[in-house]
């Protein structure tokens, strides 16, 4: 089965700093790889996500890319706010399959 | 769009007796919903498949008998937690999808379980 993995559990960041979020998928059949923001006590919330026919996509402050060969995506985070914290997950999936394989989480605290 | 509620958001239970959670979709039709279990500082760890209509699909070391899954409508999916026990203490996440785009799940907002 598919296994993800995700580094760093912990990041601690400057206001205004940016943040990288890493993750490596060991099944070469995966294609599609979202990204979830989780606060405290909520449900993961969907950010971003892409598919592995693109190398990277962007959404304002966020950024993800994805190294097929590699089997390696991560999430960028520029300009960060004390908001951006939270836990973040990433994901991987088959597209034609509803369940992901969820990374360990990504704890993101912002400083002021 | 692509709201999932639950509820309630906490619960509180004495151990031996029975509680259920509701997710329901509040802006789609969900032919299917996903039932996660999450620990404090952990992943979410999926416990069964919904199909509407149909038997869910339970995870393996997922007892089908003790985490009750009933799924009445393509907008309402149930999880009784019977005979609670501390240990099923958790935060308990529905998701739902509503088969469009890339199969998208759309997670609900957790439901906190505390059985004394």
């Amino acid at each position: 089965g598919e296994n993800v993995e995700q580094h760093p559990s912990t990041l601690s960041v400057q206001e205004g700093d940016s943040a990288v979020i890493k993750c490596t998928y060991s099944d070469s059949a995966s294609n599609y790889f979202p990204w979830y923001k989780q606060e405290l006590g909520k449900g993961p919330q969907l950010i971003i996500d892409i598919r592995s026919n693109v190398g990277e996509k962007k959404d304002q402050r966020i950024a993800v890319t994805l190294n097929k060969t590699a089997k390696h995506f991560s999430l960028h985070i520029t300009e960060t706010q004390p908001e951006d914290s939270a836990v973040y997950f990433c994901a991987a999936r088959i597209l034609r399959s509803y369940i992901p394989t969820f990374g360990r989480g990504t704890s993101l605290i912002v400083h002021p | 769009g692509a709201v999932v509620s639950q509820h309630p958001s906490r619960v509180i239970c004495k151990s031996g007796t029975s509680v259920k959670i509701e997710c329901r979709s509040l802006d789609f039709q969900a032919t299917t919903m996903f039932w996660y279990r999450q620990f404090p500082k952990q992943s979410l760890m999926l416990m069964a498949t919904s199909n509407e209509g149909s038997k869910a699909t339970y995870e393996q070391g997922v007892e089908k008998d003790k985490f009750l899954i009933n799924h009445a409508s393509l907008t309402l999916s149930t999880l009784t937690v019977t005979s609670a026990h501390p240990e099923d203490s958790s935060f308990y996440i529905c998701s739902a999808s509503p088969g469009l785009r890339y199969n998208e799940q759309f997670f609900g907002p957790g439901t906190r379980l505390t059985v004394l």
